[in-house]
């Protein structure tokens, strides 16, 4: 199995400040036959199921602010929150699907300094 | 609106049987695949099991592999989960994910709780 690492387990960002989350994959998610990188990435709020953010490791869901993205390639994967606003306290998950058999990463707490 | 809806899940005791249920509506259901993610209080996420539009491909977790069985019916537009031989370690919210191809997955329900307790 694919294992996903993110970094770190958790993060305080003052409001209006960059947040950014790491994500490392143990094998590469990239395929070279049609040049896209299997990775997405999630947001997930208390009591609620996770909420698709990026996809293909850079493309942002419909309706998702562009304060948040995706960048990266091979096994080293960011998402930046460019702009922390209070409705971003969540906890985030990298995923490969590179994989049918899905591995997400462990989490990442994002709070508000 | 695309919407999933699960149900099944309460407290069972170790060993025990359930059927998970996730009832599908405002998408052609048999155009997608179907995943199972769970999440144990307090944790992460664990993908737990996928079957393909025509239940032609089937995959599951090692952590649950002969002892649960994913299963749809079209026709229902349903997804199910029976899980046997429940352990303590199977207590977790449940998802159904509707898959964009096998790829990622933007449809979520909202999960049903399976409790594995005495």
């Amino acid at each position: 199995d694919i294992v996903m690492i993110q970094s770190p387990d958790s993060l305080a960002v003052s409001l209006g400040e960059r947040a950014t989350i790491d994500c490392k994959s143990s094998q590469s998610v990239f395929y070279s036959s049609n040049n896209k990188t299997y990775l997405a990435w999630y947001q997930q709020k208390p009591g609620q199921p996770p909420k698709l953010l990026i996809y293909w490791a850079s493309t942002r869901d419909s309706g998702v602010p562009d304060r948040f993205s995706g960048s990266g390639s091979g096994t080293a994967f960011t998402l930046t929150i460019s702009s922390l606003q209070a409705e971003d306290v969540a906890v985030y998950y990298c995923q490969q699907y590179y994989s049918t058999l899905w591995t997400f990463g462990q989490g990442t707490k994002v709070e508000i300094k | 609106e695309v919407r999933l809806v699960e149900s099944g899940g309460t407290l069972v005791q170790p060993g025990g049987s359930l059927r998970l249920s996730c009832t599908a509506s405002g998408f052609i259901f048999s155009s997608y695949s179907m995943y199972w993610v769970r999440q144990a209080p307090g944790k992460g996420l664990e993908w737990v099991s996928f079957v393909s539009r025509i239940s032609d491909t089937i995959y599951y977790a090692d952590s649950v592999k002969g002892r649960f069985t994913i299963s749809r019916d079209n026709a229902k537009k349903s997804l199910y989960l029976q899980m046997d031989s429940l352990r303590a370690e199977d207590t977790a919210v449940y998802y159904c994910a509707r898959g964009e191809g096998s790829y990622w997955s933007k449809y979520w329900g909202q999960g049903t709780l399976v409790t594995v307790s005495s």
